[in-house]
């Protein structure tokens, strides 16, 4: 089944303690991208990469980190994660970043940071 | 960015047609028109999209006014599993695919 794959699901951490947000997709997309979800805010992108080794800062990018080393993974890595950075937050991939492309999700992971 | 602007809820009765409007009066003419909703405690799901003409696929229909500064999503007839917050994008060619999510409509189908 073609799909995008998030994990954990569900985060709770303490400020300052580093964590990763992993992202794999099974569909070959060249393109994937991290958002941010808040409520009255909408999805707000993090980070997005057009092909391995190569990504680039959303609207959001402070506190995070991405990386692209192979074609079907993009991990979120926070540093050292803040209150501020609570969220459900979600990875996307599509086949090229062109704007015709749909976008397909996955299902989320709610962190929370205390 | 051109904005586009959606009644904040609608609501239909199971087995009805919905038609969810879209207004989007400073499209540029290398905008996509897509939409996208999601369910409740899930990630946003595609539904269509268009540039022009009109377009169909098994999920929706997607309506475009002639002079595309306007759109409708129909689903031709709502089931409960369609009760979702929908979502219009605009989506240029050089957005280098970000989408930016507004508000949406927020649809509630009645059995």
């Amino acid at each position: 089944e073609a799909q995008v794959t998030q994990n954990p699901r569900y985060l709770i951490t303490v400020t300052g303690k580093k964590l990763t947000v992993t992202c794999s997709q099974n569909m070959n997309h060249e393109y994937m991208s991290w958002y941010r979800q808040d409520p009255g805010l909408g999805l707000r992108q993090i980070y997005y990469s057009m092909n391995v080794e190569v990504t680039d800062k959303g609207d959001v990018p402070e506190g995070y980190k991405v990386s692209r080393k192979e074609k079907r993974n993009f991990p979120l890595i926070l540093e050292s994660p803040s209150p501020n950075q609570t969220s459900l937050y979600f990875c996307a991939s599509s086949l090229w970043s062109f704007a015709r492309y749909e976008q397909y999700f996955g299902p989320g992971t709610r962190l929370t940071v205390t | 960015d051109a904005k586009t602007t959606q009644p904040n809820s609608m609501e239909s009765n199971e087995e009805e047609p919905v038609h969810l409007p879209c207004n989007h009066s400073t499209i540029s003419g290398t905008d996509y028109i897509h939409w996208y909703r999601q369910l409740p405690s899930q990630g946003p799901e595609y539904v269509i999209h268009g540039l022009t003409s009109n377009v169909n696929n098994r999920m929706a229909s997607l309506a475009i006014a002639e002079d595309r500064k306007s759109s409708t999503l129909i689903l031709h007839r709502a089931t409960l599993r369609d009760a979702a917050v929908y979502y219009c994008i605009l989506r240029n060619t050089d957005s280098w695919g970000k989408l930016q999510f507004g508000a949406g409509t927020q649809v509630v189908v009645t059995p």
